[in-house]
């Protein structure tokens, strides 16, 4: 159990175009969703938190009008990435907490390469 | 708020030695401990983990070790494998808080 699925596992755009990338809990509900970005060979950076119905909470730094998040329900977030440039390009990780199921457990994606060319 | 340390950031094993990971915490306040592994190209897998009322918790070939006190916590694994080789990575949350604090990473490599 616990699985979390991201679409797509890559995509490459041209500079100024969007990006969505989906994040699905696929057996269980997730209240809380997180996305993190992670470049090469370095740790996991957190982006933002999104809880289902309500805005996101983005991290210091984050720009929340180029990264939206939405979370319409308890087992999708999506995260797009508008005008997307090539300092853009990074490891885009979702992750779900199942809140009710077991406190402070968090189960990753798979994860989203985006290139930006 | 909450500093994770890892250490060391690179693991170089023979397959059969064991591998230890260390890290440390800042905050008193954290009471939950997971690991993950994550392999090239992939998102990060939960391996194991601990609860603040718990010093030591094993599953087959890895274990992890919790000093509350010195807020250090460790991962174990014994008789190492090439499929072992990933990137390790330590975290620390506290209370109802799902947001965990990474540490920095591991990278282990197990020679055949």
């Amino acid at each position: 159990g616990a699985v979390v699925s991201q679409h797509p596992s890559w995509v490459i755009c041209k500079s100024g175009t969007s990006v969505k990338i989906e994040c699905r809990s696929l057996d269980f509900q997730a209240t809380t969703m997180f996305w993190y970005r992670q470049f090469p060979k370095q740790s996991l950076m957190l982006m933002a938190t999104s809880n289902e119905g309500s805005k996101a909470t983005y991290e210091q730094g984050v720009e929340k009008d180029k990264f939206l998040i939405n979370h319409a329900s308890l087992t999708l977030s999506t995260l797009t990435v508008t005008s997307a440039h090539p300092e853009d390009s990074s490891f885009y990780i979702c992750s779900a907490g199942p809140g009710l199921r077991r406190g402070n457990e968090q189960f990753f994606g798979p994860g989203t390469r985006l290139t930006v060319l | 708020g909450e500093n994770v340390e890892q250490h060391p950031s690179t693991l170089s094993v023979q397959e059969g030695d064991s591998a230890v990971i260390k890290c440390t915490y800042s905050d008193s306040a954290s009471n939950y401990f997971p690991w993950y592994k994550q392999e090239l190209g992939k998102g990060p897998q939960l391996i194991i983990d601990i609860r603040s009322n718990v010093g030591e918790k094993k599953d087959q070939r890895i274990a992890v070790t919790l000093n509350k006190t010195a807020k250090h916590f460790s991962l174990h694994i014994t008789e190492t494998q090439p499929e072992d080789s990933a990137v390790y990575f330590c975290a620390a949350s506290a209370g109802g808080s799902y947001i965990p604090t990474f540490g920095r990473g591991t990278s282990l490599i197990v020679h055949p």
